[in-house]
């Protein structure tokens, strides 16, 4: 699976927009961009997918990038709720495609 | 609501104890994982299988294996447990084919060996 880059941490302030990027400089055509998010204690859950288009859901926005090169998850308005390890990872529609592989992702830490 | 249920919450093992960790799915998916959690090292793939009685090793399979007899259920197997096996273990599946498909999880099992 290609690779991704993704800040070790991240704050914000509660209330406020939060804008966590990733780079994955090697994905693929056929790549599908996810993210998943990790509370404390408990397993990932998933928060977002996309392949081309911007996509919205009651949880965040991605915005991906017009090489696919980057994307950016949106969470418009902080809560506490939203502290947690937030991963992006890259899904091959071809290939291996069973394997699943995680990064570290980035710490999100909301101040109140 | 979908289900991955991890048979343990906590457990305590002494070194060289044989260790069994299940993990069992409601929503009949084909692949299921193996994942250890430590700090500062994200998730690390131990196994995966992407049907019954199928398995391939992850990134760090040293000192594991694993079963899937059945669908709906995988285990993972320390055949004899070491300090460094401490950590928290996930176990996750997914439907078999499309890559917009969600992943799901299971709340994890921690894991001490002493």
């Amino acid at each position: 699976d290609a690779k991704t880059t993704q800040p070790n941490s991240m704050e914000s302030n509660e209330e406020e927009p939060v804008h966590l990027p990733c780079n994955h400089s090697t994905i693929s055509g056929t790549d599908y961009i996810h993210w998943y998010r990790q509370l404390p204690s408990q397993g990932p859950e998933y928060v977002i997918h996309g392949l081309t288009s911007n996509v919205n859901n009651r949880m965040a926005s991605l915005a991906i990038a017009e090489d696919r090169k980057s994307s950016t998850l949106i969470l418009h308005r902080a809560t506490l709720r939203d502290a947690a390890v937030y991963y992006c990872i890259l899904r091959d529609s071809g290939g291996s495609n069973y394997k699943l592989t995680f990064g570290k992702g980035t710490l999100l830490t909301v101040n109140p | 609501d979908v289900k991955v249920t991890q048979s343990s919450r906590y457990l305590v093992k002494r070194t060289g104890e044989k260790v069994f960790l299940e993990c069992v799915q409601d929503m009949d998916h084909e692949n299921m994982f193996w994942y250890r959690q430590d700090p500062g090292l994200g998730l690390r793939l131990i196994y995966f299988s992407y049907d019954v009685k199928m398995k391939e090793k992850g990134d760090i399979p040293e000192g594991y294996s694993v079963s899937r007899e059945k669908k709906e259920r995988f285990s993972l197997i320390l055949e004899s447990a070491s300090t460094n096996q401490t950590s928290m273990y996930l176990c996750a599946s997914r439907v078999q084919g499309q890559s917009g498909n969600t992943i799901y999880f299971g709340e994890g099992s921690w894991l001490t060996v002493v």
